[in-house]
């Protein structure tokens, strides 16, 4: 248990619905990122946010819409994805977004495009 | 291109030998670097990390070498367990962007 929750843990979505990822942590962080895996590949980072502000959107299609309502959770909106957006969808907090300042990682959402 | 590369996706070791994983990087202004692992169906978690102007860093069963003019960095398991089975991601960051960037992970099984 890291202290960092992510919900759901699975999702299948078809590339006409609308979805939320929801990641919630408990550790006091100002930091929070979303984070894509896909198969083989090394994890890629999508936003981040600090003190409530986006502060890096690495060029992530706007099919994702992040929102961060306050330091403790943060969400990804999903709008007519592709299935090649199926991946696993890591979300993690740093206490600061500084150097020396380790990421902790929640469980993931599995994401499934059809 | 990958800045961070973990040339092995898989490494099986006895248990209760040295295991060895090794990262390799391009990426000159990188000055901090941390070892993750990750258990299936579990977020990566946080292993150990080293900073730039250090060689070693050790934390129990595990140590971390950086070589800088190699661009390479290890981390070292001993004596290795099964419960150690698991992949293993190194990152590295820098101290203009904060990011991290990943490798693509080395997946270690300890045989009992």
């Amino acid at each position: 248990e890291t202290g960092v929750t992510q919900t759901p843990r699975h999702l299948v979505m078809g590339m006409t619905n609308k979805k939320s990822l929801k990641c919630e942590q408990h550790l006091g962080h100002n930091a929070m990122y979303w984070y894509k895996q896909s198969a083989k590949k090394p994890l890629e980072l999508m936003f981040v946010y600090s003190l409530e502000e986006r502060v890096e959107n690495n060029s992530v299609p706007s099919r994702f819409s992040p929102e961060c309502p306050n330091s403790s959770h943060l969400f990804l909106h999903l709008h007519t994805l592709q299935p090649e957006d199926s991946a696993l969808y890591l979300c993690a907090s740093s206490r600061e977004r500084a150097l020396y300042n380790e990421q902790f990682f929640g469980p993931g959402t599995r994401l499934t495009v059809l | 291109d990958q800045q961070v590369k973990q040339n092995s996706p898989s490494l099986s070791v006895q248990e209760g030998r040295i295991s060895i994983l090794n990262c390799d990087y391009t990426n000159s202004m990188f000055d901090y670097f941390l070892w993750y692992k990750k258990y299936p169906a579990e977020g990566p978690t946080f292993l150990i990390s080293i900073s730039s102007i250090k060689d070693k860093n050790e934390d129990g069963r595990f140590t971390v070498f950086l070589n800088k003019s190699a661009k390479h960095l290890s981390l070292h398991i001993v004596p290795s367990q099964p419960g150690d089975s698991a992949v293993y991601f190194c990152a590295a960051s820098d101290a203009g962007t904060y990011k991290y960037i990943f490798g693509t992970g080395t997946r270690l099984k300890v045989l009992a």
